[in-house]
């Protein structure tokens, strides 16, 4: 079992809808949960973080995070065209630099 | 631009050649990182600095890879005797340390080069 899992996709919605990614992962002491994009042919760049457990908003873009259950979302409200992108998911122990990611969910907005 | 640069963008090779790449962090950045990118996949970690010191390095960095940072600044990766597996995105990213606990110290990655091993 990989430390990280994400559903690959490829996920394709109408202009505005609602997207739900999500991740589940198996290492306890994960702390740092991250949602960074990826379009192609570019490297990542981030999202959003959350420290341990919650949820955290930012514009059209909320993260949740469940260590109960080992699972984290993020979803995208009144979704655009240009979130069209690699949405990866990555997290990392607090006491370690590396930080471990998803295998990516590929999202296309429909206009 | 300020932000994470990375040369070349591409590189394609021969088998068992050497190929190294160059990564400059943002300035005032004192981590850096390499990641390994292949197609369906998220970046994989091989390895980091603290300035100019290596502190980790994963088991996916055979031998014939070796990085350096030699005065904690720009890094290089070298892979020596190439093989078709080692086909891939290199992707270089940096970050600064913080004393905060509960500030993730945000990685910047720099656009990768893409390297194929003919």
């Amino acid at each position: 079992q990989k430390e990280v899992e994400q559903d690959p996709g490829p996920l394709s919605v109408p202009e505005g809808a609602i997207v739900s990614l999500n991740c589940t992962y198996s290492n306890s002491a994960f702390q740092y949960f991250m949602w960074y994009r990826q379009y192609s042919r570019k490297g990542p760049e981030l999202l959003m973080y959350t420290y341990s457990s919650g949820n955290k908003e930012d514009g059209r873009f909320t993260a949740q995070v469940d260590k109960s259950s080992k699972y984290i979302s993020l979803f995208i409200r009144d979704s655009q065209p240009s979130d069209s992108a690699t949405y990866l998911c990555a997290m990392k122990e607090t006491s370690y630099d590396k930080v471990i990611f998803g295998p990516g969910t590929s999202l296309s907005v429909i206009p | 631009d300020t932000g994470v640069s990375q040369d070349p963008r591409h590189k394609i090779t021969k088998r068992g050649q050497n190929v190294t790449f160059r990564c400059d962090p943002i300035s005032e950045h004192n981590r850096l990182y390499w990641y390994r990118q292949t197609l369906g996949q998220g970046p994989e970690f091989l390895t980091y600095f603290q300035n100019e010191a290596q502190l980790e390095k994963s088991r996916l960095l055979s031998d014939r890879f070796s990085a350096e940072r030699p005065k904690g600044s720009f890094s290089t990766l070298e892979i020596q005797r190439t093989e078709q597996g080692d086909s891939a995105m290199y992707l270089c990213a940096s970050s600064k340390a913080t004393r905060d606990y509960r500030s993730y110290n945000e990685q910047f990655f720099g656009p990768g080069t893409r390297l194929t091993v003919l």
